[in-house]
C-alpha cells in the first residue's frame, strides 16, 4: 500500500528562520515524490519533484530511501512562503494516481 | 491560455439529491483526474482518464459516484443520492501527455460540495 505521513498541520518560524518541512512514505517499490503547494486563495500548485533535482523559489528536497523520506527545505523563510504545503507520491506500479499527505500549514511570522 | 476551470464552485444538495460537477480541462490535455478533498486532510484520488477512456476508477468510493468523458475534453462526476459524508472539495486535475511524473498535473479550483 501506498501512504504518505506529514506529521506537522502547522508549522510556524519567523522570517529568516530555517524551514523543514517533513515527509515520510510508506512504498514497497520505486517512488516518485512531490511537493504541492496551495497559497491562501490559490488553486493547489506543484512545487517541484524528486526527479528533477531542482531548487523552486528556495526550496529543496530530496530523496532518502533509507529513512523514506521526502522533507522539504529553505535556508531562510519568507513571508510569502506562507502557505499549505503536501507532499504526494506515484507509484508506478499503483497507476497515475498521486497519494497526498495531510498536509502542513506553513507560517511565517515577521 | 485559462487553466482548468470547474463548475459550479459551491454546490448545497439536500441528503439524497443528486448533483453533477463539471470539469474543463486545459485544452489539448490527454489525462483528466478526480480528486476528493475531505476538510483538514489531502485530495484522495478518485477516477482517472485518458482521452474518453476511463482507466483506473479505483477511488470511486461507492458505486453513487459515476465520471465520465464522452468526447475527451469535458468530464463530469456524478453523485447520486447524495449523503452527508460526501461533503468535500472536488478537485480536477489534467496533464498534457500520458500521466507520468514528466506531465504535470494542473488543479482546478474545485467544487465545494455540501450537503446538508
Amino acid at each position: 500500500a501506498q501512504r504518505v505521513t506529514q506529521p506537522e498541520k502547522l508549522l510556524s518560524v519567523f522570517k529568516g528562520a530555517p524551514v523543514e518541512l517533513k515527509c515520510n512514505y510508506s512504498y514497497s517499490g520505486s517512488p516518485e515524490l512531490f511537493w504541492y503547494v496551495q497559497y491562501s486563495r490559490q488553486r493547489l500548485q506543484l512545487l517541484l519533484r524528486h526527479i528533477s533535482r531542482e531548487s523552486i523559489k528556495g526550496f529543496t528536497a530530496d530523496l532518502n530511501k533509507g529513512e523514506t523520506s521526502f522533507h522539504l527545505k529553505k535556508p531562510f523563510a519568507q513571508e510569502e512562503d506562507s502557505a499549505m504545503y503536501y507532499c504526494a507520491l506515484r507509484g508506478v506500479e499503483y497507476g497515475n494516481k498521486l497519494v497526498f499527505g495531510a498536509g502542513t500549514i506553513l507560517r511565517v511570522k515577521s | 491560455g485559462a487553466g482548468v476551470s470547474q463548475s459550479p464552485r459551491y454546490k448545497v444538495a439536500k441528503r439524497g439529491q443528486d448533483v453533477a460537477l463539471r470539469c474543463d480541462p486545459i485544452s489539448g490535455h490527454v489525462s483528466l483526474f478526480w480528486y476528493q478533498q475531505a476538510l483538514g486532510q489531502g485530495p484522495e484520488f478518485l477516477t482517472y482518464f485518458q482521452n474518453e477512456a476511463q482507466l483506473d476508477k479505483s477511488g470511486l468510493p461507492s458505486d453513487r459516484f459515476f465520471a465520465e468523458r464522452p468526447e475527451g475534453s469535458v468530464s463530469t462526476l456524478k453523485i447520486q443520492r447524495t449523503q452527508q459524508e460526501d461533503s468535500a472539495v472536488y478537485l480536477c486535475a489534467s496533464s498534457l501527455g500520458l500521466a507520468s511524473s514528466y506531465n504535470e498535473q494542473f488543479f482546478g479550483p474545485g467544487t465545494r460540495l455540501t450537503v446538508l
